[in-house]
């Protein structure tokens, strides 16, 4: 079974460009999360989305935003991008009645 | 926002040494989960917790979620160099929303061949 999967791998843009992730779920999983984890440090919650509506979101500003489609299938969309957002973008997902987050391998993402 | 105390903050140890790491809460979870993360990629999950005094192992790894359901610890036995990372503690508050994970800042360990 596959696991949770995204792309790009990795991604270079220039400041004030627009960036956009994409996160297919483990088959069966529902919810979908987002994290952005800038080099060396943890994980910071970016969005939670459940059956296509956005249930939760982190401390990140409008640009930081996305959907979740009919499939479960997500985007990620960072907008006017600032030299601050190079991280690493985790998605993850889960059933909706578990609690256990199963992350996929990540997209680079390098503002220059 | 809220994150657990996770310690220590990073580790360096003999091959072959045990490694103990714990988290730490001020209010109630009812849930705690242990990740690894390599370097450059997604946290992996290791072992996951759901009721108080729930002692779990996966091969070397044994973790416990704490009878007051404010902490968790992970024991790594006869570590390797593949042991190499940083682990990460997560959980999910009894009260309040759920399903958001808090989490720990990581324990990096080094494994010295």
């Amino acid at each position: 079974e596959a696991g949770v999967t995204q792309s790009p791998t990795h991604l270079i843009k220039t400041r004030g460009q627009q960036a956009t992730l994409r996160c297919s779920p483990i088959s069966g999983h529902t919810s979908v999360y987002w994290y952005q984890q800038a080099l060396g440090l943890g994980l910071q919650f970016l969005l939670w989305y459940d059956e296509g509506e956005e249930r939760n979101r982190g401390n990140f500003p409008p640009r930081f935003s996305g959907r979740q489609f009919p499939n479960y299938s997500s985007e990620l969309n960072v907008n006017a991008l600032e030299l601050e957002d190079s991280a690493l973008y985790l998605c993850a997902s889960s059933l909706a009645v578990r609690n256990t987050i199963y992350f996929g391998e990540g997209s680079w993402l390098t503002v220059v | 926002g809220q994150q657990l105390n996770q310690s220590p903050q990073s580790m360096f140890i003999q091959e072959g040494e045990d490694v103990s790491m714990n988290c730490t809460s001020s209010s109630i979870f009812n849930t705690w989960l242990w990740y690894k993360q390599d370097p450059g990629e997604g946290p992996v999950l290791l072992i996951a917790l759901y009721k108080a005094g729930e002692l779990t192992s996966n091969g070397r790894l044994t973790a416990q979620f704490g009878i007051t359901r404010k902490d968790s610890f992970l024991n790594i036995s006869a570590s390797i160099p593949s042991d190499v990372g940083i682990y990460f503690c997560a959980g999910h508050p009894n009260a309040g929303n759920n399903r958001k994970l808090i989490w720990g800042l990581g324990t990096s360990l080094a494994v010295n061949p």
